[in-house]
């Protein structure tokens, strides 16, 4: 059973330029998690998404940060006109479920650490 | 705002010696608890979890963690470190109120075992 797979592992852009990543869940899990590290920083939430649906996207800066689901597919973060306060490690988790109260442990991909020049 | 505070930033011990990394949070109501590890080069591994029960709690390669409710704490500890526990760990916390499970991390410490 494979992990969380995250795609590419490293990514260079320039300022601005758009970046997008990518984030295949374990088999099974329809629930998908974003978190940023940025250097020398702890991992922080930026948004959970379920099949088709972001359900809370509190994490997200406003602008020029998307994020989405599909049906089909991997799970893609995109950010648009790359800063470089945008250079940072990307990390996806994926959980089986989360419902209610209860909670599902969540497994995490190897992160995309994004260089912005 | 909820927090998760990592007190130990960078650790460094020799083999054989003991390891209690600290972790408090800021939330007052139930709490659902992680250590997670980051060996180098490779991507976060859950070493344990607290949900409910026992408040001493086992995981994996020899690590065990205690949640003491009055002190808002979870600290990790091992009784003998092998160089092969060099890594980076993170607590994290989800409040039990959560129904998205989005975890709220501390800023990690960088444990170094000397040979």
């Amino acid at each position: 059973n494979a992990g969380v797979m995250q795609n590419p592992r490293h990514l260079v852009r320039r300022r601005g330029q758009e970046a997008r990543l990518r984030c295949s869940p374990m088999k099974g899990h329809s629930h998908v998690y974003w978190y940023r590290q940025l250097p020398e920083e702890g991992l922080k939430f930026m948004v959970y998404l379920q099949k088709e649906n972001i359900i809370d996207e509190s994490g997200m800066p406003k602008e020029r940060f998307s994020a989405e689901f599909p049906k089909e597919g991997p799970s893609i973060l995109r950010i648009q006109q790359v800063v470089r306060g945008d250079s940072a490690a990307y990390f996806c988790a994926s959980s089986p479920r989360t419902q209610g109260q209860v909670v599902y442990e969540q497994y995490f991909g190897p992160g995309t650490r994004l260089t912005v020049t | 705002a909820q927090s998760v505070s990592q007190h130990n930033h960078h650790v460094i011990l020799s083999e054989a010696a003991s390891l209690e990394l600290g972790c408090n949070y800021s939330y007052g109501g139930t709490v659902n608890l992680f250590w997670y590890v980051q060996y180098p080069g490779q991507h976060l591994q859950l070493l344990l979890k607290y949900f409910s029960g026992d408040p001493l709690v086992k995981g994996i390669k020899g690590f065990e963690a205690e949640f003491i409710k009055s002190k808002f704490s979870f600290n990790l500890r091992k009784p003998s470190v092998q160089w092969s526990d060099t890594a980076e760990y993170f607590c994290a916390v989800t409040p039990g109120s959560s129904n998205t499970g989005k975890l709220i991390f501390g800023q990690g410490t960088t444990l170094q075992v000397k040979p």
